[in-house]
């Protein structure tokens, strides 16, 4: 929905390695968003962008970094990766082109499910 | 921190019953709420969006009430379906300098049985 896109849908990886997943939109959304989901915690934020190279950290940024180089792209890269980043990730995106659209419904993508064995 | 509780964590109700769904939070000061259902295996699906200045929100079988000054939603299910088997999610947006940040309940698990 809301043309979102991510990639991969599933993902298995070694400790320590580098991963990133990726996030495409087709519809210009200013805001955009990573979210963990687990088990017991429910979904939680790692990164936010709130426009071209404009990001900011969530509540579990830790280990994560974030990159939006073009508005339909936004990447999040795991350094090096840990089995606590066993998760299931999200985009979402808040609908809207305007400053002010952080305030309009959010919708997800169908999420990467990334194993770090 | 805004804290979001769901009540009740999982609920196993006959098709044809009319449900209702608690959310809570501790933080008043939000922009809106937004009401999700999510699909084993899958992402999100947004249900109804109630903004703060709103009392309720309808979408055909659903509607959200929200009473942000006691920092509590509810979501009524008319008429529930086995097609309604999902986790709800409710989720305040913060307001000042978060960005329209969306802050996550644990969720309730439905089960509609025919």
């Amino acid at each position: 929905d809301a043309g979102i896109t991510q990639s991969p849908r599933h993902k298995v990886t070694e400790t320590g390695t580098p991963v990133t997943l990726r996030c495409h939109q087709t519809e210009n959304h200013r805001y955009m968003y990573w979210y963990r989901q687990d088990p017991g915690h429910g979904l939680r934020l790692i990164h936010y962008s709130y426009g071209v190279k404009d990001t900011d950290k969530g509540e579990v940024s830790d280990g994560y970094s974030v990159s939006r180089s073009k508005t339909e792209d936004f990447l999040l890269t795991l350094e090096s990766a840990t089995s606590s980043q066993t998760s299931v990730y999200f985009c979402a995106i808040s609908v809207g082109q305007g400053e002010s659209s952080y305030n309009s419904p959010l919708h997800f993508g169908n999420g990467t499910r990334l194993t770090v064995t | 921190k805004q804290e979001v509780t769901q009540i009740p964590a999982a609920l196993s109700v006959p098709e044809g019953e009319n449900l209702v769904l608690n959310c809570s939070f501790t933080d008043s000061a939000i922009y809106n709420l937004q009401w999700f259902r999510q699909d084993p295996g899958k992402g999100l699906t947004s249900l109804l969006l109630i903004q703060s200045s709103q009392r309720e929100q309808t979408s055909g079988r659903l509607n959200a009430s929200l009473d942000k000054s006691s920092g509590r939603s509810t979501l009524y299910i008319a008429a529930s379906q086995p097609g309604d088997s999902a986790t709800y999610l409710c989720a305040p947006r913060g307001g000042g300098s978060t960005l329209g940040r969306l802050y996550f309940g644990r969720g309730t698990q439905l089960t509609v049985w025919p």
